[in-house]
Protein backbone atom coordinates (compact mmCIF):
# COMPACT_ATOMS: atom_id res chain seq x y z
CA UNK A 1 0.00 0.00 0.00
CA UNK A 2 1.15 3.99 -0.33
CA UNK A 3 1.75 5.27 2.53
CA UNK A 4 0.57 9.05 2.63
CA UNK A 5 2.61 11.17 5.22
CA UNK A 6 1.30 14.40 6.09
CA UNK A 7 2.55 17.65 8.29
CA UNK A 8 1.82 19.12 9.96
CA UNK A 9 -0.38 16.90 12.31
CA UNK A 10 -1.55 19.84 13.96
CA UNK A 11 -1.43 24.44 13.01
CA UNK A 12 -2.99 27.18 14.22
CA UNK A 13 -2.71 30.09 12.48
CA UNK A 14 -4.23 33.55 12.72
CA UNK A 15 -7.25 34.99 10.39
CA UNK A 16 -5.95 36.21 7.23
CA UNK A 17 -2.25 34.17 7.33
CA UNK A 18 -1.43 31.79 4.34
CA UNK A 19 -1.38 27.98 5.84
CA UNK A 20 0.51 25.16 3.93
CA UNK A 21 -0.08 21.77 4.29
CA UNK A 22 2.01 19.18 3.19
CA UNK A 23 1.69 15.48 1.81
CA UNK A 24 4.22 13.00 1.59
CA UNK A 25 3.65 9.98 -0.51
CA UNK A 26 5.69 6.73 0.22
CA UNK A 27 6.04 6.35 -3.55
CA UNK A 28 4.81 8.39 -7.45
CA UNK A 29 1.39 9.08 -7.43
CA UNK A 30 1.59 11.24 -10.77
CA UNK A 31 -0.39 13.78 -9.39
CA UNK A 32 -3.73 11.15 -8.59
CA UNK A 33 -3.92 13.11 -5.44
CA UNK A 34 -7.31 15.18 -3.78
CA UNK A 35 -7.50 16.94 -0.80
CA UNK A 36 -10.39 16.50 1.60
CA UNK A 37 -11.68 19.24 4.64
CA UNK A 38 -13.38 17.82 7.13
CA UNK A 39 -14.85 20.25 9.54
CA UNK A 40 -16.07 19.32 13.21
CA UNK A 41 -19.01 17.14 13.49
CA UNK A 42 -19.71 16.60 9.30
CA UNK A 43 -18.32 14.46 6.94
CA UNK A 44 -15.25 14.98 4.54
CA UNK A 45 -15.82 17.69 1.20
CA UNK A 46 -13.37 17.34 -1.55
CA UNK A 47 -11.46 21.14 -1.69
CA UNK A 48 -9.12 19.50 -4.71
CA UNK A 49 -8.43 16.83 -7.07
CA UNK A 50 -5.69 15.79 -9.81
CA UNK A 51 -2.82 17.94 -7.15
CA UNK A 52 -4.30 21.25 -8.55
CA UNK A 53 -7.67 21.21 -9.77
CA UNK A 54 -10.62 23.21 -7.54
CA UNK A 55 -13.75 21.59 -7.10
CA UNK A 56 -16.72 23.31 -7.79
CA UNK A 57 -17.90 25.61 -5.12
CA UNK A 58 -14.57 25.74 -3.43
CA UNK A 59 -13.55 29.04 -2.46
CA UNK A 60 -10.34 30.80 -5.06
CA UNK A 61 -8.17 30.79 -1.51
CA UNK A 62 -7.88 27.35 -2.03
CA UNK A 63 -5.02 25.70 -3.94
CA UNK A 64 -2.94 22.53 -4.39
CA UNK A 65 0.13 21.85 -5.99
CA UNK A 66 2.63 19.28 -6.40
CA UNK A 67 4.33 16.25 -8.34
CA UNK A 68 6.03 12.82 -7.63
CA UNK A 69 5.78 11.92 -4.20
CA UNK A 70 5.62 15.46 -2.73
CA UNK A 71 2.61 17.75 -2.44
CA UNK A 72 0.98 20.77 -0.79
CA UNK A 73 -2.40 22.35 -0.01
CA UNK A 74 -1.94 26.19 0.32
CA UNK A 75 -4.97 28.41 1.79
CA UNK A 76 -4.37 31.91 1.55
CA UNK A 77 -6.02 34.90 3.47
CA UNK A 78 -7.28 32.37 6.28
CA UNK A 79 -11.13 32.46 7.18
CA UNK A 80 -12.59 31.12 10.68
CA UNK A 81 -14.84 29.29 7.90
CA UNK A 82 -11.42 27.49 7.17
CA UNK A 83 -11.44 25.93 10.79
CA UNK A 84 -11.33 22.13 10.18
CA UNK A 85 -8.96 18.72 9.28
CA UNK A 86 -7.34 18.28 6.44
CA UNK A 87 -7.07 15.03 4.84
CA UNK A 88 -4.88 13.72 1.79
CA UNK A 89 -5.42 10.82 -0.59
CA UNK A 90 -4.05 9.17 -2.97
CA UNK A 91 -5.99 7.37 -5.96
CA UNK A 92 -2.68 5.96 -8.32
CA UNK A 93 -3.09 2.56 -6.93
CA UNK A 94 -5.58 0.39 -4.93
CA UNK A 95 -6.12 0.63 -2.12
CA UNK A 96 -6.46 4.65 -2.12
CA UNK A 97 -4.87 5.62 1.10
CA UNK A 98 -5.63 8.81 3.22
CA UNK A 99 -3.02 11.21 5.29
CA UNK A 100 -3.40 11.26 8.97
CA UNK A 101 -4.98 14.39 8.65
CA UNK A 102 -3.91 18.01 9.86
CA UNK A 103 -6.18 19.79 12.34
CA UNK A 104 -6.13 23.76 11.55
CA UNK A 105 -7.05 25.98 14.41
CA UNK A 106 -7.23 29.49 15.21
CA UNK A 107 -4.31 31.43 16.97
CA UNK B 1 -28.74 18.50 -5.03
CA UNK B 2 -26.66 15.29 -4.65
CA UNK B 3 -27.69 13.41 -1.24
CA UNK B 4 -26.58 10.35 0.22
CA UNK B 5 -28.19 9.17 3.45
CA UNK B 6 -26.91 6.16 5.70
CA UNK B 7 -29.19 4.22 8.04
CA UNK B 8 -28.34 0.82 10.25
CA UNK B 9 -25.38 1.67 12.50
CA UNK B 10 -25.58 1.00 15.73
CA UNK B 11 -24.18 -1.13 19.03
CA UNK B 12 -23.40 -4.80 17.89
CA UNK B 13 -21.54 -7.86 19.69
CA UNK B 14 -18.01 -8.65 18.68
CA UNK B 15 -18.78 -11.84 16.35
CA UNK B 16 -22.48 -10.68 15.16
CA UNK B 17 -23.54 -8.66 11.94
CA UNK B 18 -24.83 -5.73 10.73
CA UNK B 19 -26.00 -3.98 7.42
CA UNK B 20 -25.87 -0.85 6.58
CA UNK B 21 -27.60 0.96 3.93
CA UNK B 22 -27.04 4.28 1.51
CA UNK B 23 -29.83 5.70 0.01
CA UNK B 24 -29.33 7.77 -2.77
CA UNK B 25 -30.79 11.05 -4.94
CA UNK B 26 -29.96 14.14 -6.63
CA UNK B 27 -28.12 12.15 -9.48
CA UNK B 28 -28.27 9.33 -11.84
CA UNK B 29 -27.14 6.68 -9.41
CA UNK B 30 -25.98 3.83 -12.16
CA UNK B 31 -23.81 6.20 -13.29
CA UNK B 32 -21.02 5.83 -10.36
CA UNK B 33 -18.56 3.65 -8.42
CA UNK B 34 -19.89 3.78 -5.13
CA UNK B 35 -17.72 3.17 -1.89
CA UNK B 36 -17.91 2.98 1.55
CA UNK B 37 -15.21 4.83 4.05
CA UNK B 38 -14.51 3.84 7.48
CA UNK B 39 -13.21 6.28 10.77
CA UNK B 40 -12.47 5.36 13.88
CA UNK B 41 -13.11 7.75 16.59
CA UNK B 42 -10.91 10.84 16.61
CA UNK B 43 -8.65 8.80 13.59
CA UNK B 44 -8.45 9.33 9.95
CA UNK B 45 -9.75 8.43 7.35
CA UNK B 46 -9.90 4.54 6.18
CA UNK B 47 -11.12 3.20 2.45
CA UNK B 48 -13.04 0.21 2.97
CA UNK B 49 -14.68 -0.85 -0.17
CA UNK B 50 -15.76 0.00 -3.61
CA UNK B 51 -18.15 -1.30 -6.19
CA UNK B 52 -18.30 -0.45 -10.07
CA UNK B 53 -21.50 1.05 -11.27
CA UNK B 54 -22.86 -1.77 -12.47
CA UNK B 55 -21.86 -4.45 -9.82
CA UNK B 56 -19.60 -6.24 -11.61
CA UNK B 57 -16.82 -5.86 -9.47
CA UNK B 58 -15.83 -4.75 -6.22
CA UNK B 59 -12.34 -4.23 -4.33
CA UNK B 60 -11.99 -4.19 -0.52
CA UNK B 61 -9.16 -3.27 1.99
CA UNK B 62 -7.28 -6.41 3.00
CA UNK B 63 -8.56 -6.00 6.77
CA UNK B 64 -12.47 -6.80 5.27
CA UNK B 65 -11.83 -9.25 2.95
CA UNK B 66 -13.84 -12.28 3.77
CA UNK B 67 -15.79 -10.53 5.90
CA UNK B 68 -17.68 -7.55 4.66
CA UNK B 69 -19.32 -7.46 1.34
CA UNK B 70 -20.87 -4.62 -0.71
CA UNK B 71 -23.34 -4.26 -3.06
CA UNK B 72 -25.92 -2.22 -4.50
CA UNK B 73 -29.56 -2.31 -5.74
CA UNK B 74 -29.70 0.74 -8.90
CA UNK B 75 -33.31 -0.07 -8.99
CA UNK B 76 -33.44 1.19 -5.95
CA UNK B 77 -30.72 3.40 -6.01
CA UNK B 78 -29.00 2.00 -2.87
CA UNK B 79 -25.52 0.86 -1.42
CA UNK B 80 -25.40 -1.46 0.93
CA UNK B 81 -22.52 -3.23 3.23
CA UNK B 82 -23.32 -5.95 5.14
CA UNK B 83 -20.60 -6.81 7.79
CA UNK B 84 -19.85 -10.26 9.27
CA UNK B 85 -17.58 -11.72 11.92
CA UNK B 86 -17.73 -8.00 13.50
CA UNK B 87 -14.24 -7.06 15.37
CA UNK B 88 -14.34 -4.07 18.06
CA UNK B 89 -11.46 -2.89 15.54
CA UNK B 90 -14.52 -1.82 12.89
CA UNK B 91 -15.83 0.36 15.36
CA UNK B 92 -16.26 3.31 13.36
CA UNK B 93 -18.37 5.77 11.25
CA UNK B 94 -19.32 4.60 7.95
CA UNK B 95 -19.26 7.22 5.30
CA UNK B 96 -20.90 6.22 2.10
CA UNK B 97 -19.63 8.72 -0.68
CA UNK B 98 -19.70 8.67 -4.70
CA UNK B 99 -16.68 7.99 -7.07
CA UNK B 100 -16.05 10.91 -10.05
CA UNK B 101 -16.13 8.90 -12.84
CA UNK B 102 -12.57 7.22 -13.64
CA UNK B 103 -11.21 8.67 -10.59
CA UNK B 104 -10.18 7.23 -7.60
CA UNK B 105 -11.83 10.58 -6.04
CA UNK B 106 -15.01 11.26 -4.06
CA UNK B 107 -17.22 13.88 -4.63
CA UNK B 108 -19.73 13.51 -2.26
CA UNK B 109 -20.04 12.15 0.50
CA UNK B 110 -22.93 10.75 3.10
CA UNK B 111 -23.49 11.85 6.89
CA UNK B 112 -22.25 8.72 8.51
CA UNK B 113 -23.30 6.00 10.35
CA UNK B 114 -21.51 4.82 14.06
CA UNK B 115 -21.08 1.29 14.28
CA UNK B 116 -19.84 0.39 17.67
CA UNK B 117 -18.61 -3.02 18.45
CA UNK B 118 -18.43 -4.34 22.04
CA UNK B 119 -19.78 -6.99 24.20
Amino acid sequence: DIRMTQSPASLSASLGETVNIECLASEDIYSDLAWYQQKPGKSPQLLIYNANSLQNGVPSRFSGSGSGTQYSLKINSLQSEDVATYFCQQYNNYPPTFGGGTKLELK
Amino acid sequence: EVQLVESGGGLVQPGRSMKLSCAASGFTFNNYDMAWVCQAPKKGLEWVATISYDGSSTYYRDSVKGRFTISRDNAKSTLYLQMDSLRSEDTATYYCARHVPNFGVMDAWGQGASVTVSS
